[in-house]
């Protein structure tokens, strides 16, 4: 059966410093892999998604980056993290074709300060 | 652009007491409806997909269905631990790449004892 990973589950970081949040899949092969961030009061806005190793397509202008650097890891980056990158980051993943539903990882709830 | 929009924002019922939670959509071509439970603070829990008008589906309490322009979902006799965020998600045909979905805001059910 398929699971997805997703660490760290909590983090809290200073203004100006460095993120980096890892995503693994296992038991399937060329995942379509998500970020998504969930704010307070907001809904689940898509960061970012991926359809293989190296691809990667951005949904929205920000702070942030991703990199697909093996098959089923999915990495969410920033080089100086803001105030307002603070939210609960969720990772999904999907079979290839994208019309199932998502399976979503646990979350990490990231707190700048 | 696709559009979810979900009512009620919150939803308090007494445990026994039945009700809906609406989802309604605008969507360039629907290929199809989502819903998720969502505990707080872990990731969202996949339930139904819906794919076309007049299609429903059930899962223990709950049950799902969809016209051309809503979904709702169906609460029947809850018990407290139905006592989640529901999310409603649809994915249209926006034309290449793994298309995101795109979530409404969400409702918040409580379900008092």
């Amino acid at each position: 059966s398929q699971t997805i990973h997703q660490w760290p589950a909590t983090l809290v970081q200073p203004v100006g410093s460095p993120l980096s949040l890892e995503c693994t899949v296992e038991g399937t092969s060329n995942p379509n892999l998500y970020w998504y961030r969930q704010a307070a009061g907001r809904g689940l806005q898509l960061l970012f998604y991926s359809v293989g190793i190296g691809q990667i397509s951005s949904e929205v202008p920000q702070n942030l980056s991703a990199s697909r650097p093996q098959d089923r890891q999915f990495i969410l980056s920033s080089k100086k993290l803001l105030l307002s990158d603070s939210g609960f980051y969720l990772c999904a993943w999907s079979p290839p074709g994208g019309y199932y539903g998502y399976t979503f990882g646990s979350g990490t709830r990231l707190t700048v300060v | 652009e696709d559009q979810v929009t979900q009512s009620p924002e919150a939803l308090r019922l007494q445990e026994g007491e039945s009700s809906s939670l609406n989802c309604s959509y605008t969507v360039s071509g629907l290929r199809g409806l989502f819903w998720y439970r969502q505990d707080p603070g872990k990731g969202p829990e996949f339930l139904f997909t819906l794919y076309s008008a007049g299609e429903e589906k059930e899962k223990e309490r709950l049950k799902a269905t969809l016209t051309k322009k809503e979904s709702f979902l169906h609460i029947t006799a809850p018990k407290p631990e139905d006592s989640a965020t529901y999310l409603c998600a649809v994915q249209g045909y926006s034309g290449g790449g793994a298309d995101g979905l795109t979530f409404g805001k969400g409702t918040h059910l409580i379900i008092q004892p």
